[in-house]
């Protein structure tokens, strides 16, 4: 039972490539999130799924796509990455009313 | 707007001491409160789980209160060691379909041996 992983776990890219994080879980939870840490700011939600098939916006989508097109895996998208996307992204699952387990992270630099 | 703060920014004791963190929370209609640690460069490790209809949880030297009416949750650690040096994260739920998590900008601890 690995939890939640995330690849890949660093990367720097150039502005305006593109790239995909991509978050698994093995616990067949329903709900899976990408947040994003910022140093002051806290953990912010960027988007978020209650199901395969189904994602919807949180407090920072701008920049962002996600898909979830199968249950254990929730894909964060930058189509043209710019420096202000230069931080630390968190995926996290959960069952519907269970604590969110989180991935270890993946630190993106943007140039 | 629902927000989270925690109070210190960060806190050094002696090793053995033991500490109160801080938390506090706008909207008190919670679902749950969660407390978590994160060591440097890594994810999150979700330590108490505290229900809206709970007022404490306890796991060995930790021990989480929640006061909703207040908006205020503390978390307790007792005979801190070295290895509890992290920063610990506050985290509310409000239910509802989203069921994110609103967190405040942690306590980054350090015990000194």
């Amino acid at each position: 039972n690995a939890g939640v992983t995330q690849t890949p776990k660093f990367r720097v890219l150039k502005t305006g490539q593109s790239m995909t994080l991509l978050c698994a879980q093995d616990m067949n939870h329903e709900y899976m999130y990408w947040y994003r840490q910022d140093p002051g700011m806290g953990l912010r939600l960027i988007h978020y799924s209650v199901g395969e098939g189904t994602t919807a916006k949180g407090e920072v989508p701008d920049g962002y796509n996600v898909s979830r097109l199968k249950k254990q895996n929730f894909l964060l998208g930058l189509e043209s990455a710019a420096p202000s996307q230069t931080s630390v992204y968190f995926c996290a699952s959960r069952l519907a009313t269970d604590t969110q387990y989180f991935g270890p992270g993946t630190r993106l630099t943007v140039l | 707007k629902q927000e989270v703060t925690q109070i210190p920014a960060a806190l050094s004791v002696p090793e053995g001491e033991n500490l109160v963190l801080n938390c506090s929370f706008t909207d008190s209609a919670i679902y749950n409160l969660q407390w978590f640690r994160q060591d440097p460069g890594k994810g999150l490790t979700s330590l108490l789980l505290i229900q809206s209809s709970q007022r404490e949880q306890t796991s060995g030297r930790l021990n989480a209160s929640l006061d909703k009416s207040s908006g205020r949750s503390t978390l307790y650690i007792a005979a801190s060691q070295p290895g509890d040096s992290a920063t610990y994260l506050c985290a509310v739920d409000y239910g509802g379909s989203q069921g994110n998590l609103i967190f405040g900008k942690g306590t980054k601890l350090s015990v000194k041996p």
